[in-house]
C-alpha cells in the first residue's frame, strides 16, 4: 500500500519562514511533488525531487531524502497569500504516471 | 498560459443518475488523469489514460466509472449510476510526458449525488 503523512494544519507567521514535513512509505518511488491548494481551488505545482537533496524556486524550496523516507518544504518570507494547503504526492511505481496524496497540510499565515 | 477546463463547475444528480463530466487537457499534452477529492479528504487517484487507453486505474475506480477521449480534445469521465458516495470534487490533470513531468489541474467539477 501507500502511505503518506503530513501534519494536519501549522500555524506561522507573516515574514517568518515554515517547513512542511512530509514522509512516505510506498511500493516504488519515482519522484515526489508538493503541490499548493488554497480552499475550492485546484492543487498547482510547486516542486519535484526525485534526487536527494534540494531544489530552491524562490521563495519555496524543497527538500528530500530517499533513504529516510522523507521530504520537506520550506517556505521562506510568508506572505498572507501562503495561507493554503499544502499536499505532498508520491510518484509511485516505475512506468506509473498517478500520484498518491497525503491528506495535505493546512497553514495558516497570521500577521 | 494553457489551462486545463472542466464543465460543469458544480453539478447536482439524484442517485442511481448517470453524470458525464468533462474535461479539455492542455492541447500538447499526452496524459490524462482523473482524481476525485471528497470534502476535507484528501486528493485520489481515480485513472490514468494515454494512447487512446486506460494506462492505471485506482480501485476507486470501479465498473460503474468509465473514460472516453470523444474527440481530439475532450476527455470525459461517466459515472453510470451516482451514488451518495461519488459526491467529491472531481479534478482532470494533464501531463505533457510522464516521469518528472507536473501534472496541471482543473478547477475541479463538485459533484453532488441527492
Amino acid at each position: 500500500g501507500q502511505n503518506i503523512d503530513q501534519p494536519t494544519e501549522m500555524t506561522a507567521t507573516e515574514g517568518a519562514i515554515v517547513q512542511i514535513n512530509c514522509t512516505y512509505q510506498t511500493s516504488g518511488f519515482n519522484g515526489l511533488f508538493w503541490y499548493q491548494q488554497h480552499a475550492g481551488e485546484a492543487p498547482t505545482f510547486l516542486s519535484y525531487n526525485v534526487l536527494d537533496g534540494l531544489e530552491e524556486k524562490g521563495r519555496f524550496s524543497s527538500f528530500l531524502s530517499r533513504s529516510k523516507g522523507y521530504s520537506y518544504l520550506l517556505l521562506k518570507e510568508l506572505q498572507m497569500k501562503d495561507s493554503a494547503s499544502y499536499l505532498c504526492a508520491v510518484r509511485g511505481e516505475d512506468g506509473a504516471n498517478n500520484l498518491f496524496f497525503g491528506t495535505g497540510t493546512r497553514l495558516t499565515v497570521i500577521p | 498560459e494553457p489551462e486545463v477546463t472542466q464543465t460543469p463547475s458544480h453539478q447536482v444528480t439524484q442517485m442511481g443518475q448517470e453524470v458525464i463530466l468533462r474535461c479539455v487537457p492542455i492541447s500538447n499534452h499526452l496524459y490524462f488523469y482523473w482524481y476525485r477529492q471528497i470534502l476535507g479528504q484528501k486528493v485520489e487517484f481515480l485513472v490514468s489514460f494515454y494512447n487512446n487507453e486506460i494506462s492505471e486505474k485506482s480501485e476507486i475506480f470501479d465498473d460503474q466509472f468509465s473514460v472516453e477521449r470523444p474527440d481530439g480534445s475532450n476527455f470525459t469521465l461517466k459515472i453510470r449510476s451516482t451514488k451518495l458516495e461519488d459526491s467529491a470534487m472531481y479534478f482532470c490533470a494533464s501531463s505533457r510526458t510522464g516521469g518528472r513531468a507536473e501534472a496541471f489541474f482543473g478547477q475541479g467539477t463538485r459533484l453532488t449525488v441527492v
